[in-house]
This record gives C-alpha cells, structure tokens and sequence, in this order.
C-alpha cells in the first residue's frame, strides 16, 4: 500500500484553466504539505496543514488553493493556471509538526504542464 | 536567504569510488534539524537521515556516512564504495525548532558510471 498518494502522476493542460491535485495519506499522520520542485530542481514549502488546519502558507499565490476535507487528505486547486505553474508539486505528510522527531514522507509527486 | 548550500551542483563517479557531498546551513537557532533526502530517477523523495543540533555524533548506515559539525556549520554526505544505484538527486535541508517545515538547499545530482 502506498504510504502517501498523489493523483493525477501528470497533468497537462492549457493555461487559464482551473486543476486540481489529489493527495491522500495513510498513514495516520496529523500533518500534510505541499511542495512545488520547480525545472531547476529547487524544491519549496507551499501549504502544511494540522489536524486539517491552515499552519504555513508560504506567499502563495492565491490562486493556489488548499482544501483538507480531513486528516488523511490536502488537495490542492489551482485556478486560471500559468506558464510559471508548470512544476513538480510534491504532497508530504508527518505525524506532526515536531520535525525533530516526525519524519516528512513524500508522495510520488504530480508533474503539472501548463501549455 | 538561502539556509542551506549546496555548492556541488553535479557530481560524477566511476562505480566503487567514494562520492562527498557538501551540506552548508545558516541558522540562529541553537535548536535545529538537519536532513538528507534522495531523489532517484524516477522521482520520488525517500528519506536518508534527520540530525538533531546536539547529537554532533557521525554516523553510519551502511555505504553511507554522515558527518556533522556545528563549528563549520555543515552536515556531509558520504557514499561509500558507489553503485550505478546511487545515482540520484540529493537534497540536504533543514528545519528550525518550530518552523514546522523544511528549507532545502538546491540539490547535487550524483551520476555513477559502471
């Protein structure tokens, strides 16, 4: 079973547009995140959320919008996408915010292509 | 500004040489972590190694080592013997006490060559 899941693995679609991400974990973390990995590689902290609230909000964008209808799912809605939106966009969970002893788990990650 | 610099940005070995990675941090902090994460290929991030800010002991997991030392502020990754396996991305980061999130440096990809 796979610990933290991420639907869909790629994603393209024409700027404008309003997509979403699905994450799920299984793992019965209190914590979940969102990363974006850019082209370069650069990996960045966008969201976490906590027992399904709002912690880090990273000067997203607010087209970027997170929605955690509970503890085992973040997903992620971007509206009226841009060239600049196509990244990596990586889902993480913990079991909670003391990363001093709580380990991030990444999913697989979603390859977002806005043509 | 960057916390965490990885000034390698690629490295390539032959199969069985030793590969280094340099990790450099930059913190106020006297409470902090310190992280190694892989990036194969086929992309997903799998966790190496958390440090905490006052456990300044190496350690050893096999082929991979990791030496920590606060008074030059860096955290170095040793591979061991490599494998074509070992090819990957590798990314330190780094978490401040209750920052609850991780700041990443900007990654070294390691290609080993049979």
């Amino acid at each position: 079973d796979t610990a933290v899941s991420q639907t869909p693995k790629y994603l393209v679609t024409q700027m404008g547009n309003d997509k979403s991400i699905k994450c799920e974990q299984n793992l019965g973390h209190d914590t979940m995140y969102w990363y974006k990995q850019d082209s370069k590689k650069f990996l960045k902290i966008m969201f976490s959320y906590n027992n399904k609230e709002l912690i880090i909000n990273e000067t997203v964008p607010n087209r970027f919008s997170p929605k955690s209808p509970d503890k085992a799912h973040l997903n992620l809605h971007i509206n009226s996408l841009e060239l600049g939106d196509s990244a990596v966009y990586f889902c993480a969970s913990s079991q909670g915010l003391a990363l001093g002893t709580d380990t991030q788990y990444f999913g697989p990650g979603t390859r977002l292509t806005v043509l | 500004a960057q916390k965490v610099t990885q000034a390698q940005t690629e490295i390539s070995v032959v199969e069985k040489e030793d590969v280094t990675l340099d990790c450099v941090y930059e913190t106020r902090d006297t409470t902090y972590y310190l992280f190694w994460y892989k990036q194969p290929p086929s992309g997903e991030l799998v966790f190496l190694i958390r440090r905490n800010s006052f456990d300044e002991q190496n350690e050893i997991s096999g082929r991979y080592s990791w030496n920590f030392q606060k008074s030059t502020s860096s955290f170095n990754f040793t591979i061991t013997a490599s494998q074509v396996v070992d090819s990957a991305v590798y990314f330190c980061a780094l978490s401040e006490h209750g920052d609850y999130k991780l700041s990443f440096g900007a990654g070294t990809t390691v290609t080993v060559r049979a």
